[in-house]
């Protein structure tokens, strides 16, 4: 168990709606990473809080958007779902923003039919 | 941009075999990370790695830290059903800090 926290564990739903990720890190952990697995793809890098704080940001779409919150858990919004966006959603933590190894919740998957 | 080459993409092995995959790249490190990822789940840290010429071990894991800093390798030895898996590594770039992913090599054991 990596301590890293996600719901739900699957996900459903049809095209243009809107969904939303959560993720709780291990505890201590102050940084937040979100990537995105399609089938048979590598992990592709979304977006990064640090401390509540936006640090980085990858291929994340417009339709998307995430949030740290003060108690350091983290939610990802998918909006006007296409069905494209079915994919494995993971979240990672680490204890900083330099150098820590991230540790991987299991993701949720999400289905958009 | 900076990239990841992990290799080989794939590998079918015999139980007992031993493993060996790498990832290079043009780009300099401070940071190796090896992870393992099983069907439905998330990726799991094996190993990390500092210091360039490093070289740790996790069981029958093995993995080291090249000492020009691009590349890094992970072996596995007398493989068993169990290694199966994807495997990624990690590295973070010495000048901006970010984390780049290797696109994971699928290793499949045959009893």
């Amino acid at each position: 168990d990596s301590g890293v926290t996600q719901t739900p564990k699957h996900l459903i739903t049809a095209t243009g709606q809107r969904v939303t990720l959560r993720c709780s890190p291990r505890s201590g952990d102050l940084s937040v990473y979100w990537y995105q697995q399609s089938l048979d793809q590598g992990l592709q890098f979304l977006i990064q809080y640090y401390n509540g704080e936006e640090r980085a940001k990858g291929n994340i779409l417009e339709r998307f958007s995430a949030q740290q919150f003060p108690d350091l858990h983290s939610e990802l919004n998918l909006s006007s779902l296409e069905l494209g966006d079915s994919a494995l959603y993971f979240c990672a933590s680490s204890a900083t923003v330099t150098n820590s190894p991230l540790h991987f919740g299991n993701g949720t998957r999400l289905t958009v039919t | 941009g900076q990239q990841l080459n992990q290799s080989p993409q794939s590998m079918f092995i015999q139980e007992g075999e031993d493993v060996s995959m790498n990832c290079t790249s043009s780009s300099i490190f401070n940071t190796w990370l090896w992870y393992k990822q099983d069907p439905g789940e998330g990726p799991v840290l094996l190993i990390a790695l500092y210091k360039a010429g490093e070289l740790t071990s996790n069981g029958r894991l093995t993995a080291q830290f090249g000492i020009t800093r691009k590349d890094s390798f992970l072996n596995i030895s007398a493989s068993i059903p169990s290694d199966v898996g994807i495997y990624f590594c990690a590295g973070r770039l010495s000048n901006t800090g970010k984390l780049i992913f290797g696109q994971g090599t699928t290793l499949q054991v045959k009893p």
